[in-house]
């Protein structure tokens, strides 16, 4: 499988609830992003991890829990989320110009998660 | 900061209708320039770039030139078709000075395109 794969696809969550949405790339990347897509509002970041380290959080609450176990898996963890966090949030993956690439992100499908 | 403007949408042209998107942009250091297309039900795929003044990206019969004295990155298309209805993001990446990477991308709202037969 190649690009940059997202899992589950499509997510319904209570506000009590907990889940983790998954992103795995094949790119052979050394940098990954967490962005939040809402209706009638530009992307916005959330994470970046580079080498498995975090190196940007965008004052996004603790509800919001990344994890980057190595440089082809991110995670983000979900728990007592608000229905206004109800969005699709999309995984990237880029190869940055400091480790030999040209820092173009590729983004995977998203999953749109709905809390009720 | 950064950021990008571009035009609001919709957009709703016949097929075979010229296209163009206007987008332009405010950012510190030296940025390269991107549209994104993003298709009904999928994620962002890299349509074009640019990464110095007077370049012009260009893929799928779309274009778009680095203006710089003009800070804008409009995307063209000739001719569309049904197939190019989708959600289009103008974005920037800013390098600093010294050529090192800044890795964040600065998105425009979007513009979603429909294109009817």
């Amino acid at each position: 499988e190649t690009g940059v794969t997202q899992t589950p696809r499509h997510l319904v969550m209570g506000m009590t609830n907990k889940k983790s949405l998954k992103c795995e790339q094949h790119l052979g990347h050394n940098a990954m992003y967490w962005y939040k897509q809402s209706a009638k509002k530009p992307l916005e970041l959330m994470f970046v991890y580079n080498f498995k380290e975090q190196t940007e959080n965008n004052s996004v609450p603790s509800r919001f829990s990344p994890e980057c176990p190595n440089s082809s898996h991110l995670f983000l963890h979900l728990h007592t989320l608000q229905p206004e966090d109800s969005a699709l949030y999309l995984c990237a993956s880029s190869q940055t110009r400091l480790a030999g690439g040209k820092d173009t992100q590729y983004f995977g499908p998203g999953t749109r998660l709905t809390v009720l | 900061g950064d950021s990008v403007t571009q035009m609001e949408g919709p957009v709703t042209l016949s097929e075979e209708a010229f296209l163009t998107i206007n987008c332009t942009y405010t950012a510190t250091g030296y940025p390269s320039l991107f549209w994104y297309v993003q298709y009904p039900g999928e994620g962002l795929q890299l349509l074009l770039k640019a990464t110095k003044a007077d370049d012009k990206g260009s893929n799928k019969g779309f274009e778009a030139t680095y203006r710089k004295e003009t800070t804008s990155f409009h995307l063209e298309k000739g001719s569309v078709q049904v197939s190019d209805s989708a959600v289009y993001f103008c974005a920037l990446r800013t390098t600093g000075p010294s050529g090192g990477s800044n890795y964040k991308l600065t998105f425009g709202k979007g513009t979603l395109l429909t294109v009817n037969p």
